[in-house]
């Protein structure tokens, strides 16, 4: 069983569309990071949530900490093709060294 | 470079054959990851090194794979008699501390293909 499980595993959208990415989990965790993977490349940190019902905003991408830490989202407002890529949460579960992945959301924006 | 590399970018390999892959995590990093990515699938945890030592191995798949690291930099991820299924990017990363919440570089992987 996947302890992270992300929602929907593959979108395609056309430019100038808004969407959510979500991400849960039966367990809680310490904190909650998304990453963004382009091909050929390995994954790089967008954010990092560790308060319960925390909001982070980056530019256009919105990022929640559910409140009881199980689950999180990302939401893009008026995707651009330059947000093509895989998107993937990650976390520590308590008193574990593993940073779990998701499977991830692979995201096409059409121009 | 300032960011995690790995070595080689590309392997192809015969079935039964041993592999070795390198990765030089960041200078003064202290906690050290190797994952498996296979093509679709997100990242699966595979060894965790915090210094030279690991104490969290429960990713290995199998006896077959083993990794060590030294000085507490240069980590390498061995895997005897390779088989087809082994096929996949590894991925490397490295991180200033174990801590929830702490950034994990990662370096671009290499690629191993066993035909």
């Amino acid at each position: 069983t996947q302890l992270l499980e992300q929602s929907p595993q593959f979108l395609s959208i056309q430019e100038g569309e808004n969407l959510t990415v979500y991400c849960n989990s039966s367990s809680v965790f310490s904190s909650l990071q998304w990453y963004r993977q382009e091909p050929g490349e390995g994954p790089v940190l967008l954010v990092t949530v560790v308060t319960g019902g925390e909001v982070k905003k980056l530019k256009r991408l919105t990022f929640q900490f559910g409140d009881a830490r199980k689950d999180s989202s990302l939401h893009i407002t008026a995707a651009q093709p330059g947000d093509t890529g895989l998107y993937l949460c990650a976390g520590f579960r308590a008193g574990s060294y593993q940073l779990t992945f998701g499977k991830g959301t692979k995201l096409s924006v059409i121009p | 470079g300032a960011g995690v590399s790995q070595s080689p970018s590309n392997k192809v390999t015969e079935k039964g054959k041993d592999v070795e892959l390198r990765c030089d995590p960041i200078s003064g990093h202290t906690a050290l990851y190797w994952y498996r990515q296979s093509l679709g699938q997100g990242l699966e945890f595979l060894i965790y090194f915090q210094g030279n030592s690991a104490p969290d191995k429960s990713g290995l798949p199998s006896d077959r794979f083993s990794a060590e690291r030294t000085g507490g930099s240069v980590s390498t991820l061995t895997i005897q008699r390779t088989q087809q299924e082994d096929s996949a990017v590894y991925l490397c990363a490295s991180s200033p501390q174990n801590r929830a919440g702490t950034e994990a570089f990662f370096g671009q992987g290499t690629r191993l293909t066993v035909v």
